[in-house]
Order: structure tokens, then sequence, then C-alpha cells
């Protein structure tokens, strides 16, 4: 099965600065990569995804990087505010399920 | 989007006994995916539930421990059966409301406590 792999486990950024969370995965056969935010005691949120066709896909001060050669991606979150604290999870799916890396809890620093 | 409501929110349960989560969507799903997150890990993926057909169950996962009901296109229920301390877990559904096949959106979970 699918095995996806998230570093760092945790990352502190001053405010304003920049972030970038990277997750590989193992099935060459997944075609889909989610990234969820989670805030403290809430349901994880979609905040962007990529298909394996695109290579890369922003939006505002998010965005997503997809090699499909070396199997790996990756979250950027530039300008970061403290409102961007929370544990992000990376996904991969081949078919219908998700598979979930272990998570990055991310603190920005006033 | 789907508004998908779960509930209970929490609940604090003796071990031994069982507790029914239920999972309702405002819009017609094909599947619906129960996970589990415990306090402070990833999530798992427990079953893929289909209308209409027996839950299909990850590894490490049994019916007789996690028995998941879909009657319908909507609606969904997990029950966790004889409870003991280590079921303590945040338990939600999620749905692929956009019908894409990958784009799933979360319930606000159940925080289940065990004593």
């Amino acid at each position: 099965g699918e095995n996806v792999e998230q570093h760092p486990s945790t990352l502190s950024v001053q405010e304003g600065d920049s972030a970038v969370i990277k997750c590989t995965y193992s099935d060459s056969a997944s075609n889909y990569f989610p990234w969820y935010k989670q805030e403290l005691g809430k349901r994880p949120q979609l905040i962007i995804d990529i298909r394996s066709n695109v290579g890369e896909k922003k939006d505002q001060r998010i965005a997503v990087t997809l090699n499909k050669t070396a199997k790996h991606f990756s979250l950027h979150i530039t300008e970061t505010q403290p409102e961007d604290s929370a544990v992000y999870f990376c996904a991969a799916s081949g078919s219908y399920q998700l598979t979930f890396g272990k998570g990055t809890k991310l603190s920005v620093i006033p | 989007s789907a508004v998908i409501s779960q509930k209970p929110s929490r609940d604090i349960c003796q071990r031994g006994t069982s507790l029914t989560i239920q999972c309702q969507v405002d819009s017609q799903v094909t599947m619906m995916f129960w996970y589990r997150q415990q306090p402070g890990q990833s999530l798992t993926l427990i079953a893929t539930a289909n209308q209409g057909s027996e839950a299909t169950y990850e590894s490490g996962f049994v019916i007789d421990k996690f028995p998941i009901s879909r009657p319908n296109l909507t609606f969904s229920t997990l029950t966790v059966s004889n409870m003991s301390p280590e079921d303590s877990s945040i338990y939600l559904c999620s749905v692929d409301v956009a019908q894409t096949h990958y784009g799933y959106t979360f319930g606000s979970g159940t925080r289940l406590t065990v004593v």
C-alpha cells in the first residue's frame, strides 16, 4: 500500500517568513495530493491540492509543487501569519482512499 | 459545499460498552469514510462505507469491533464496540462531496474518552 513520509514534524518560523513542508510517497500510481490544515480541536480543512498532471499550483500565499519522478511534493506558505499556526497534513491517493503523512506542527512567532 | 453533521461531538464512556457515531450529509454521496485520529497523531482510515454493500475495512480494523451501517446515500454510522481505554480517540467521517473521488471533506469529529 501507499506510504507517505512528511518532514519536518515541527517547524517554527518568524511572522512574515516562508515555511516549507515536504512529503514523499511510495506508490507511483498515486495521482492526487491534498494538503489539510488542522487547528487545535477542529476538523482537518482542505487548503490546496494538486493532481499528477500538474507540477505547481498556487492559491494566494500557499503553493504546492509536485515532482512525480522523485515522488515528492511540497507545501509552501509565504508571508506567514500567526493564524497559519496549525498542524498540516499531506496525503496521497491513487484510488478513492487517502493515505496521510504524520503531520507538521507549524508555529508562527509574532 | 456540502454540510456534514456528526454526532455526538464528544462522549465519555465506560469500558466494555459501545458507542454509535452518526454522520449525516446534506447531499447524496457514493462513498463515506471513517477515520480515527489518536491524540497528537495523524488520521488513519478505518473503513469505507458504500451504500448497499458491506463496508471495506483497512488492515487492523475488524467489523466486530467497528460495525458500520450505510442505509442510504446521505447517512452512515460507526459503532465502537466493547470499548477499552485504547479506543480513546477522535473519530471522523469524511465524504467526497464534489464527487471527484478525491476532494474529501471531514465532519467535525467525535472525541471519545473511555474510562
